[in-house]
């Protein structure tokens, strides 16, 4: 079946660089089709794609955050990597990854997700 | 970029049935897929519609999914609602370059 964790630091100071991880199995990376998207949600607040890479390599940003987002893959490890820089307290939430259709545009399979709070 | 705006809560009664509307901003809401996700607290969410009107398997029949082109909007009905149907739901589309989530709609069921 198809799982997906999240890793990272649970706490990062303002202006640092957040790197989280993304590791699954179930499905492969490498096939046709198949992406990983990472999105958050601020606490009690609604759910934000941020961004999205495919079987391919081709990488999609949120337009609003673009700057500011980097994601990769280790299609040998069963890992997606998301790197977000300029942290800023406004980025406080949790960080999902999810399994994405590309067919169907669905975020079909979640992980559990992990809180990061940014705070000096 | 396009937005989807969805209502910011509703509230019927168990038995009852309640729809939830998720308006396309531009672009016609045909032109791509819309999914419905059930999120409750402190989980992470799951998907209860796909490609506008499919049922993952082990989501009850009582949901159902929708598109209306002529109001540009898509649509979850939930029949016969249970207490465990209280939930925050989230529609979600996209286009050539974006993902693009509504701003969820919390149902209470009283």
């Amino acid at each position: 079946q198809i799982t997906l964790k999240e890793s990272g630091p649970t706490l990062v100071k303002p202006t640092q660089t957040l790197t989280l991880t993304c590791t699954f199995s179930g499905f492969s990376l490498s096939t046709s089709g198949v992406g990983v998207g990472w999105i958050r949600q601020p606490p009690g607040k609604a759910l934000e794609w941020l961004a999205l890479i495919y079987w391919n390599d081709d990488k999609r940003y949120s337009p609003s955050l673009k700057s500011r987002l980097t994601i990769t893959k280790d299609t040998s490890k069963n890992q997606v990597v998301l790197t977000m820089t300029n942290m800023d307290p406004v980025d406080t939430a949790t960080y999902y990854c999810a399994h994405n259709d590309f067919w169907s545009g669905s975020l079909d399979y979640w992980g559990q997700g992990t809180l990061v709070t940014v705070s000096s | 970029n396009f937005m989807l705006t969805q209502p910011h809560s509703v509230s019927e009664s168990p038995g009852k049935t309640v729809t939830i509307s998720c308006t396309r901003s531009s672009g016609s809401i045909a032109s791509n897929y819309v999914q419905w996700y059930q999120q409750r607290p402190g989980s992470a969410p799951t998907t209860v519609i796909y490609e506008d009107n499919q049922r993952p398997s082990g989501v009850p029949d009582r949901f159902s999914g929708s598109i209306d082109s002529s109001s540009n909007s898509a649509s979850l009905t939930i029949s016969g609602l249970k207490t465990e149907d209280e939930a925050d739901y989230y529609c979600q589309s996209y286009d050539s370059s974006n993902l693009v989530f509504g701003g969820g709609t919390k149902l209470t069921v009283l």
